[in-house]
């Protein structure tokens, strides 16, 4: 079964720093680009950053920029989100997601969506 | 930075009821153009992606269509499980890749 399993959220103080990891399984994770989107509490959904498949393309929304860090393991399966000067604004649920593939093209779309871990930032 | 904006904001139908949803581009997006379903406590769902091609396990009652900048989702008969929120999501000219504010459906 394919699964993305986000974990890593928690409570952390402004100016803050945290790491969110997607544990993932059930598909080739080295052949997918991926990206984390984040959704504040009854709000609606941001893309929040992308890394291709070798990791050689990284992006990031303005509202992240220079503060946030995606990475990557393939040999663990895994994607990460490194959170510095965090900001009250940021607190939301953070997915996981993957770009949509399939075995001859892909796709401008996110197929596959991780749980989300919830990031709350407060003093 | 392409803006969305979804209408109506908030949809009230009742079960077998044809309901369509609307995503307007602030540019030109061609075709790249995907719709989500998203239900309380639940990761959003991928039900359209290309303006009009349906994610696998998507039910045929789902339907999406548009390009350029005016796209349509059409739920031609509504389950009860199709009561939630509805993103649209562009990725033409990215970064940022950017999501609409959402349509929520209701039942009547």
């Amino acid at each position: 079964e394919e699964q993305l399993v986000a974990s890593g959220g928690g409570l952390v103080q402004p100016g803050g720093s945290l790491r969110l990891s997607c544990a993932t399984s059930g598909f080739s994770f080295s052949s997918y680009s991926m990206n984390w989107v984040r959704q504040a509490p009854g709000k609606g959904l941001e893309w929040v950053s992308y890394i291709s498949s070798g990791s050689s393309s990284i992006y990031y929304a303005d509202s992240v920029k220079g503060r946030f860090t995606i990475s990557r393991d393939n040999a663990k399966n895994s994607l990460y989100l490194q959170l510095n000067s965090l900001r009250a604004e940021d607190t939301a649920v953070y997915y996981c997601a993957r770009d949509h593939c399939n075995s001859h093209s892909c796709f401008r779309a996110f197929d596959m969506w991780g749980q989300g871990t919830m990031v709350t930032v407060s003093s | 930075e392409i803006v969305l904006t979804q209408s109506p904001a908030t949809l009230s139908l009742s079960p077998g009821e044809r309901a369509t949803l609307s995503c307007r581009a602030s540019q030109s997006v061609s075709s790249y153009l995907a719709w989500y379903q998203q239900k309380p406590g639940q990761p959003p769902r991928l039900l359209i992606y290309d303006a009009s091609n349906r994610a696998t396990g998507i039910p045929a009652r789902f339907s999406g269509s548009g390009s350029g900048t005016d796209f349509t989702l059409t739920i031609s008969s509504l389950e009860p499980e199709d009561f939630a929120v509805y993103y649209c999501q562009q990725r033409s000219n990215w970064p940022p890749i950017t999501f609409g504010q959402g349509t929520r459906l209701e039942i009547k």
